[in-house]
C-alpha cells in the first residue's frame, strides 16, 4: 500500500520569506500523480499544484513550486514571496494511475504553515 | 456551477442515532468519494464510486453505507453513530480527463 509522510507538523516564517514544505512518499509504481492541497482556516481543500510522475520537469503555478525526485519519492512544495493568505494547513497526496475509473487519494498528515507580518 | 455541495456544514449527534450527510456535484463527473479527516491523520477515504450503480469500500468503511443511484448524487449514510465517527466529512468529485479531485466544504460531525 502507498504511504505519504509530511515530517514537519508545524511551520512558520515572515511575510515575503521563501518555505518549503516537504513530503515523502512509498510506492512500486512507476506512474502515479502527486498533488498539493491547501486547507485554509474556512475548511475548504483547494488544490495547490499537480505533478504527473511520468513528466520530468516540475510543476509550477504562480508562487508555488515543487522538486519532485521521483529516485527519492520525494515531492516538496516551493512557497515564494509568501504572503499572509498561505496561511494554511498543506496536504501532500498521491494517487496511483486510476483503475476503472477510481481515483483513490492517499494523503499526507499535513503540515500547518503560518505566515506571520 | 455550484461544485460539489454538503449538507449540513454541522451536526450534533448522540450515540446510537443515524443520520445521512448529502453530498451533490454539478459537474457530472464520474467519480465521488467520501473522506473523513481526523487531526493528525490526514484524509482517509471511506467510500467511492466510479459511477451510478457502482460503489466501493476505501480504507476505513466499517460503520458507513453509501449508494449512488444518480451521477449527481452520493450520500453517506451513518446507521447509528458512535463517537469514533467525531470527524470532519469531505466528499469529492473526480474529472476522469484531468484526473483530480474537488472537494465540498466539508462536514462537521459530532457525536456524543
Amino acid at each position: 500500500a502507498q504511504t505519504v509522510t509530511q515530517s514537519q507538523p508545524e511551520m512558520s516564517v515572515q511575510e515575503a520569506e521563501t518555505v518549503t514544505l516537504s513530503c515523502t512518499y512509498d510506492t512500486s509504481e512507476n506512474n502515479y500523480y502527486l498533488f498539493w492541497y491547501k486547507q485554509p482556516p474556512s475548511r475548504q481543500m483547494i488544490l495547490v499544484i499537480r505533478q504527473e510522475a511520468y513528466k520530468q520537469q516540475n510543476a509550477t503555478e504562480n508562487r508555488f513550486s515543487v522538486n519532485f525526485q521521483k529516485a527519492a519519492k520525494s515531492f516538496s512544495l516551493k512557497i515564494s514571496d509568501s504572503q499572509l493568505g498561505d496561511t494554511a494547513m498543506y496536504f501532500c497526496a498521491f494517487m496511483k494511475p486510476p483503475f476503472q475509473g477510481a481515483q483513490k487519494l492517499v494523503f499526507g498528515q499535513g503540515t500547518r504553515l503560518t505566515i506571520n507580518p | 456551477n455550484a461544485g460539489v455541495t454538503q449538507t449540513p456544514k454541522f451536526q450534533v449527534l448522540k450515540t446510537g442515532q443515524s443520520m445521512t450527510l448529502q453530498c451533490a456535484q454539478d459537474m457530472n463527473h464520474e467519480y465521488m468519494s467520501w473522506y473523513r479527516q481526523d487531526p493528525g491523520m490526514g484524509l482517509r477515504l471511506i467510500h467511492y464510486s466510479v459511477g451510478a450503480g457502482i460503489t466501493d469500500q476505501g480504507e476505513v468503511p466499517n460503520g458507513y453505507n453509501v449508494s449512488r443511484s444518480t451521477t449527481e448524487d452520493f450520500p453517506l449514510r451513518l446507521l447509528s453513530a458512535a463517537p469514533s465517527q467525531t470527524s470532519v466529512y469531505f466528499c469529492a468529485s473526480g474529472s476522469q480527463r484531468y484526473n483530480e479531485q474537488f472537494f465540498g466544504p466539508g462536514t462537521r460531525l459530532t457525536v456524543l
